[in-house]
């Protein structure tokens, strides 16, 4: 079962800053919280992932909290091409380090 | 970066027969290669894991001998769909593990049996 919780849906301004939540409150201390993106009937694309501290890179930044029960991507700057299903992830800490997938949010970047 | 080939993107094929998938990773060894399958508007659902060299572990409720996967080398993964039916109609996605904590994933293939 996932152990991730996100909204279905989100709208944002094109060229606004757009924070996606997701709750994770049962992760574990060595659990890994991922996020990718998919865009119709493509393959994923991944964007970041973090233990415990903030992180940032060339796409977005992923805020976690204090005491890793939840996360914020932020992706600064949305584009049209950022429409997307984004899906956060925990990484199940078994002999395989499997991702199990949530339902993901929609997110609809608006002009 | 680490790329995943997946072939083919697209196939259709006919009722009881059987169709492979090909995962490679380009630039890299996978030591582990993930199968996934995910219907319309639904999200990824982990089929089964596939190590280098040994049997693959698949998911609960996911028969093993309809959906065949073969890892014989670093660099390969297939998924064979045996004796195809329409509900076996789906997208195929795989992913491999790029040690560290990465993972790449192809870009999937839309299989459609009629």
């Amino acid at each position: 079962d996932a152990k991730t919780t996100q909204p279905t849906s989100m709208d944002c301004a094109e060229g606004r800053a757009a924070n996606l939540p997701c709750n994770h409150s049962t992760i574990s201390g060595n659990e890994y919280v991922y996020w990718y993106r998919q865009i119709h009937s493509q393959g994923p694309q991944y964007i970041i992932h973090g233990l415990k501290n903030n992180e940032t890179n060339e796409m977005a930044s992923l805020i976690i909290t204090e005491d890793r029960k939840s996360s914020t991507l932020i992706l600064p700057h949305a584009t049209l091409r950022d429409t997307a299903v984004y899906y956060c992830i925990v990484r199940v800490r078994d002999s395989n380090y499997q991702l199990i997938w949530g339902a993901g949010t929609k997110l609809i970047i608006k002009p | 970066g680490a790329v995943v080939s997946q072939h083919p993107s697209r196939v259709i094929c006919k009722s009881g027969t059987s169709v492979k998938i090909e995962c490679r990773s380009l630039d890299f060894q996978a030591t582990t290669m993930f199968w996934y399958r995910q219907f319309p508007k639904k999200s990824l659902m982990l089929m089964a894991t596939s190590n280098e060299g040994s049997k693959a572990t698949y998911e609960q409720g996911v028969e093993k001998d309809k959906f065949l996967i073969n890892h014989a080398s670093l660099t390969l993964s297939t998924l064979t769909v045996t004796s195809a039916h329409p509900e076996d109609s789906s997208f195929y996605i795989c992913s491999a593990s790029t040690g560290g904590n990465g993972y790449t994933f192809g870009s999937g293939t839309r299989l459609t049996v009629v």
